[in-house]
């Protein structure tokens, strides 16, 4: 199993301002994934995080607005660029540990507000 | 793409009915199929993953089916309890290990 720590757990923003949330693992895991649930909406995958290199990133969504690093194989930021209210969403970060038989864990989420 | 449909979206029943949440969805080249427990603030809890060889995982009152072929999965919940209120969902993992979820169905247990 693998215990995800997500932070902040919410935030209020202003319109155009970024937010980077922090997601720590506390295992090494092989893969890290950033999820975005609108209001009302199931979870949509934005990006999926590599370790030591750049992010891949779903349809529709773009490096410039949600750039991602992962400078390890426990440790991840989603950066939210230049925020709207149409951002205004849960965001999640999970893993796939590396002895966990593809069960994905998550974090308890970052409640996201912009003003 | 892969969409994944949960149905009903919110059920509400008294304390010690059995249920069962339904979930579809249209690609049947699945990996596995997995239910979550989602809490408010808690993000969410893995309940039961179903390789796409099997055909039931079963955890305490929770019992989860999977029908390749139909394109469905059920999640049983014997003798509900109010701690089992929450927001229930499904996704379908392909090769790629991406999880494709459904919205969820939110259930109340009233004591």
């Amino acid at each position: 199993s693998a215990v995800i720590s997500q932070k902040p757990s919410r935030d209020i923003c202003q319109r155009g301002t970024s937010l980077t949330i922090q997601c720590q693992v506390d295992s090494q895991v092989t893969m890290m994934f950033w999820y975005r649930q609108q209001p009302g909406q199931s979870l949509t995958l934005i990006a999926t995080a590599n370790q030591g290199s750049e992010a891949t990133y779903e349809s529709g969504f773009v490096i410039d607005k949600f750039p991602i690093s992962r400078p390890n194989l426990t440790f991840s930021t989603l950066t939210v660029s230049n925020m709207s209210p149409e951002d205004s969403s849960i965001y999640l970060c999970s893993a796939l540990p590396i002895a966990g038989g593809n069960i994905q864990y998550f974090g308890a989420g970052t409640r996201l507000s912009v003003l | 793409k892969q969409e994944v449909t949960q149905i009903p979206a919110a059920l509400s029943v008294p304390e010690g009915e059995n249920l069962v949440l339904n979930c579809s969805f249209t690609d049947s080249a699945i990996y596995n199929l997995q239910w979550f427990r989602q809490d408010p603030g808690k993000g969410l809890t893995s309940l039961l993953l179903i390789q796409s060889s099997q055909r039931e995982q079963t955890s305490g009152r929770l019992n989860a089916s999977l029908d390749k072929s139909s394109g469905r999965s059920t999640l049983y919940i014997a003798a509900s309890q109010p701690g089992d209120s929450a927001t229930y969902l499904c996704a379908a993992q392909g090769g790629s290990e991406k999880l494709v979820f459904g919205k969820g169905t939110k259930l109340t247990v009233n004591p």
